[in-house]
């Protein structure tokens, strides 16, 4: 079974400018979360998804916002990219439901704001 | 919201030597879980435990809820070893879903 999948692993964009990632979750899990990791703030949760709803919500700008298509697969966005925002992404995926269950994680996209 | 701190921050080993590894968190969770992160910066599972013991090879762990901690114990420990360790708790928001919070980690080190 194949596992999470991120697109694009590394990415280098310019301060304004803005960023889309890419998620795909192991087959059959319907929930997908997304996380910041930097040095100074270390790992941060940005969002959860199941079913195409947003559940949750960490405490990140608007420029910051996520979405879930009917196949499970997520993408999240930032908008007026800051050098701050360089940071690794990583998107976490579970089969969901009611239980919490076991969080797999991505390689995560590394993006870099220069 | 929840804190979560683990200690020590920094360790450095002797390849063969044993350490444990602990995980205070402030509130009562329905989830914990222990990652390595490796080079990559790839999130590898190591347990999921909101409760009780488990052990898979040299690693071992063991979560009392009702006193808020988690333990990794590390046996014969190895350079591979090396690396992040992390725990992660979550509790159910009244949205139904979970927000997870993250240590900030215990850097192992390991010599040969």
């Amino acid at each position: 079974k194949a596992g999470v999948t991120q697109t694009p692993r590394y990415l280098i964009k310019t301060r304004g400018q803005q960023v889309t990632l890419s998620c795909s979750p192991i087959s059959g899990h319907r929930s997908v979360s997304w996380y910041q990791q930097t040095p100074g703030q270390g790992l941060q949760f940005l969002f959860e998804y199941f079913s195409e709803t947003q559940r949750n919500k960490g405490n990140f700008p608007g420029r910051f916002s996520g979405r879930q298509f009917s196949n499970s697969r997520s993408e999240m966005n930032v908008s007026t990219l800051e050098l701050g925002d360089s940071a690794l992404y990583l998107c976490a995926s579970r089969a969901g439901t009611y239980s919490p269950g076991e969080l797999f994680f991505g390689e995560g996209s590394r993006l870099t704001v220069l | 919201g929840i804190q979560v701190e683990q200690s020590p921050p920094d360790l450095i080993l002797q390849e063969g030597a044993n350490s444990t590894l602990r995980c205070n968190f402030s509130d009562s969770v329905n989830n914990l879980q222990w990652f390595h992160q490796n080079p990559w910066g790839q999130l590898i599972n190591l347990f999921y435990i909101p409760s009780g013991t488990k052990q898979n090879g040299r690693l071992s762990a063991t979560t009392v809820a009702t006193e808020r901690y988690s333990l990794l114990y590390i046996s014969s420990s190895q350079t591979t070893d090396s690396g992040v360790y992390f725990c992660a708790v979550e509790r159910r928001e009244n949205t139904g879903g979970f927000k997870t919070i993250f240590g900030a980690g215990t850097r192992l080190f390991v010599k040969a």
